[in-house]
């Protein structure tokens, strides 16, 4: 199975840049998952790494460090409307079950 | 059109009762999941139907039993309701099984009282 962690919570100011960690334990990696949700709606796909490295998607970034377990998710020029819930999850290369973490509550402040 | 839709949206019921959450996508994908969010958050599988075929079936009551007419249909029925079954149940569906992007429908708040 999979052991996942990342804060329950981060605040930063509106512009600015913000960096979320997810450490992982797992019997099989098959790819970490970041995804976003905002209160009271379902959560929605950000981004995938499967390899070790740095994947940009326009502001935000996610890097992947297999060896060490550890995934980040970079939010840059913050917005209000980027306040929400990020969620770390891994595959699993047995059965492809996405086991998700607890997430984290980002809040963007003016 | 709504890609991944469930409902009902809220239930409101009494502890004993059975209670049933539809949930249908029409995206084409070949795998549908249940996931439960309790109050802490945390999103945990349930169930993963594979073209109507159970895949993925974690450690749950047998209270809960899934049903799949056909790919893009993944029913989940609730026997004798109890108080620990007050979250928020969503919907997903993915391409494929092996797919890491799930495309979640709204979710369905469960209260039990």
């Amino acid at each position: 199975g999979q052991n996942i962690d990342q804060p329950t919570e981060m605040t930063a100011t509106e512009g600015a840049i913000v960096q979320i960690n997810c450490t992982y334990q797992t019997s099989g990696f098959n790819g970490l998952f970041w995804y976003q949700q905002h209160a009271g709606e379902a959560p929605t796909f950000l981004s995938y790494n499967v390899l070790d490295g740095l994947e940009e998607k326009g502001r935000f970034s996610s890097f992947l460090s297999r060896s060490k377990g550890y995934s980040y998710l970079l939010l840059k020029e913050l917005q209000m409307k980027d306040s929400a819930s990020y969620l770390c999850a891994v595959r699993d290369r047995n059965d492809y079950k996405l086991s998700f973490g607890a997430g984290t509550t980002v809040t963007v402040r003016a | 059109d709504t890609a991944v839709s469930q409902t009902p949206k809220y239930l409101v019921t009494q502890m004993g009762n059975d209670k049933s959450i539809k949930c249908e996508q029409n995206l084409g994908h070949d795998t549908m999941y249940w996931y439960k969010q309790d109050s802490k958050k945390f999103l945990k599988i349930m169930f993963s139907y594979n073209n109507k075929e159970l895949i993925i079936n974690e450690t749950v009551p047998n209270r809960f039993s899934p049903k799949s007419p056909d790919k893009a249909h993944l029913n989940l029925h609730i026997n004798s309701l109890e108080l620990g079954d007050s979250a928020v149940y969503f919907c997903a569906s993915s391409q494929t099984s092996q797919a890491g992007e799930l495309f979640f429908g709204e979710g369905s708040r469960l209260t039990v009282l």
